[in-house]
């Protein structure tokens, strides 16, 4: 079993509509991040969490420590936001080092 | 512009022919690493170093090595590439550990024949 699992695995939405993403983990963590890849293959960090909620514009990440749980979501969806999510945590036993990833969620947003 | 470059974008090689990829960054981080991503199975962790000369290794290290003589550089190499390491690699820096944001590279592309 995956440490990191994602879902939903693909998402299609319409403009407008309100976006959630889910993490699930399965080992103590230091440290999540959110990750944003295009179409074309380029990732772009868009949150770290060690705890609690961070938002930036329409994004707001949250996570849940006890329940090994996190979330994305996006408000006020644009085909823009159109592209590949993924999940990663960073293990705090044994090497602290190593990033784990989840296998992504594929948001797709029509107009 | 703060920035993470990779070399090539795109290579096409045939089995058992030496590679390097190489990886650079602008930003003065400690942290460096490099993932691989295939399909189905996500980005996976090939080898990482918190600094220079200290490197380890990821969750898939096997066929490839790396070295860090200098901060900024990171180069991958494939000292007898396989098929089996076609992929899409990526090269990533933090500040200090992945404890921080990662900037990644933009990718490159290898195709073993």
């Amino acid at each position: 079993k995956n440490e990191v699992e994602q879902s939903p695995q693909n998402l299609t939405a319409q403009e407008g509509e309100f976006i959630t993403i889910n993490c699930s983990y399965s080992v103590g963590i230091s440290a999540l991040h959110w990750l944003q890849q295009h179409p074309g293959g380029g990732i772009v960090s868009l949150f770290m969490l060690s705890s609690g909620k961070k938002k930036h514009g329409r994004l707001i990440a949250t996570i849940n420590i006890q329940e090994k749980h996190s979330s994305l979501h996006i408000t006020a969806s644009h085909p823009r936001d159109s592209a590949v999510y993924i999940c990663a945590v960073l293990n705090s036993g044994g090497s602290n080092y190593k990033l784990t990833f989840g296998k992504g969620t594929l948001l797709t947003v029509n107009p | 512009e703060a920035q993470v470059t990779q070399n090539p974008r795109y290579l096409i090689t045939v089995t058992g022919k030496k590679l390097t990829v190489t990886c650079s960054q602008n930003m003065n981080h400690e942290y460096m690493s490099w993932y691989r991503q295939d399909p189905g199975l996500g980005l996976r962790q090939i080898y990482y170093s918190m600094n220079v000369e200290v490197t380890d290794k990821g969750d898939v290290p096997e066929g490839y090595k790396v070295s860090r003589k200098e901060k900024r550089n990171f180069p991958l190499i494939l000292e007898s590439p396989s098929p089996n390491q076609t992929s899409l690699y990526f090269c990533a820096s933090s500040p200090s550990s992945p404890s921080y944001e990662q900037y990644f590279g933009p990718g490159t592309r290898l195709t073993v024949t």
